[in-house]
């Protein structure tokens, strides 16, 4: 069976410090793989999808960026987070329904 | 306009009602159509696919139209359990691409 692996569950960073989020799928191959963000009490933003490795487009204009360096992996940076950045990430896979791994909340202090 | 849009709600029901969701979307291409859960702080979880016959799972009922793009999900006999935000999920293609989320309708269910 296919299962996502998120990581960390939260994280508090400092203004202007790096992020970098994690996200691995096993038990299938060449998933279309997705970042999301959803600020407190609202929608999921689509941030990053990815078809294939290396392959990375961007919904919205942003201070993150996503890699594909493997099949199942996905990750999700910033060089300099800003206090906008808080939120709970949701790393993503799927074929026709999506799954999510179980998110990482982030607060920039 | 949202590529898919929800009432945000929320719908406050008492134990034992019945309640129903709608969920516009504006790409006529959109191919497959789903109906998620999220609780307070975890992420969405798959509720279940919404069919072009229709579909039910349980006290669980979706539809599809086509015709005027929108989809439905209907709970029957309400629990305090099924308190959530329900989210409508679109996408365009066969192999996942592109899936989009509406914002979540927040179901209340109370003794």
């Amino acid at each position: 069976s296919q299962t996502i692996h998120q990581w960390p569950a939260t994280l508090v960073q400092p203004v202007g410090s790096p992020l970098s989020l994690e996200c691995t799928v096993e038990g299938t191959s060449n998933p279309n793989l997705y970042w999301y963000r959803q600020a407190a009490g609202r929608g999921l933003q689509l941030l990053f999808y990815s078809v294939g490795i290396g392959q990375i487009s961007s919904e919205v204009p942003q201070n993150l960026s996503a890699s594909r360096p493997q099949d199942r992996q996905f990750i999700l940076s910033s060089k300099k987070l800003l206090l906008s950045d808080s939120g709970f990430y949701l790393c993503a896979w799927s074929r026709a329904e999506a799954f999510f791994g179980q998110g990482t909340r982030l607060t920039v202090v | 306009r949202k590529e898919v849009e929800q009432d945000p709600g929320p719908f406050n029901v008492p134990e034992g009602a019945t309640v129903a969701f709608n969920c516009t979307y504006s790409n006529s291409a959109s191919q497959s159509f789903f109906w998620y859960r999220q609780d307070c702080r975890k992420e969405p979880k798959l509720l279940m696919s919404v069919y072009s016959s229709g579909n039910e799972d349980g006290r669980f009922t979706a539809q599809l139209n086509r015709a005027s793009q929108y989809i439905s999900l209907l709970i029957r006999d309400s629990k305090l359990s099924d308190s959530a935000t329900y989210l409508c999920v679109v996408n365009k293609g066969t192999g996942g691409f592109k899936t989009i989320f509406g914002a979540g309708t927040r179901l209340f269910v109370k003794a």
